[in-house]
């Protein structure tokens, strides 16, 4: 089975710092990888995803993410963050096989006006 | 589409009381997940249906859980009986399969707190 580890549980940053999560996962076979954004009180909203092609994927609201799968890893980048960038962000990944995500378990971001 | 919908949104609830939280999961979708989220434990998954059968539901914590998907437009988790420990945040998810877009996505959840 697949495992996701994200690091770095906890985040503290200001405004208009660059921001960059990392995301592991242990799996030998193709996967699909995705990352989720929860803001406080809120539901998993998806932010990125990458299935093929171009391993540089753009996300919404200024969020990109590089799979490099030498490294098993799809890191979660933004050059500007924003204080409502304030969320809790979670790495999730499935193998081509199955439609069983298994999540990381988060890293709590808060972004300082 | 109109997305996830759960409901209820919130549950408060007495220890040894029943409780069933619903889901409609998007329209077209074949797979449907269950996930309760705490602070100790995170995002567990539970239960997923494919087609309304049951495939893996070995994240069930005890037999005091039960999910039923009777038909692809509804589906319930119930907690008989309930727990304390019970108390946290689920989610309801549902996905399509062999086609151009295999995301889970996710309902508003059901905060469930049992006293």
């Amino acid at each position: 089975a697949q495992s996701v580890s994200q690091h770095n549980h906890h985040v503290i940053l200001s405004e208009a710092a660059s921001l960059e999560l990392g995301c592991n996962y242990s799996y030998g076979g193709t996967v699909n990888l995705f990352w989720y954004v929860q803001y406080p009180g809120q539901h998993l909203q998806l932010l990125l995803k990458y299935f093929s092609g171009d391993p540089l994927v753009k996300g919404i609201k200024g969020f990109e993410a590089e799979f490099i799968k030498s490294k098993f890893s799809f890191n979660l980048r933004k050059p500007s963050v924003q204080w409502s960038d304030t969320a809790e962000y979670f790495c999730a990944v499935n193998a081509r096989r199955n439609n069983r995500l298994a999540f990381g378990k988060g890293n709590q971001v808060v972004v300082i006006p | 589409d109109a997305g996830v919908i759960q409901s209820p949104r919130h549950e408060v609830t007495e220890m040894g009381q029943e409780v069933t939280l619903r889901c409609k999961p998007i329209s077209g979708h074949d797979y449907l997940f269950w996930y309760r989220q705490t602070m100790m434990r995170g995002l567990e998954l539970l239960i997923y249906f494919n087609n309304n059968v049951p495939i893996d539901d070995s994240g069930m914590p005890e037999d005091r859980f039960s999910a039923k998907m009777p038909n692809a437009s509804f589906s319930t988790l119930k907690i008989q009986p309930s727990e304390p420990r019970d108390s946290a945040v689920y989610f309801c998810a549902s996905s399509s399969w062999g086609g151009r877009d295999e995301t889970q996505y996710f309902g508003p959840g059901t905060r469930l707190l049992v006293l």
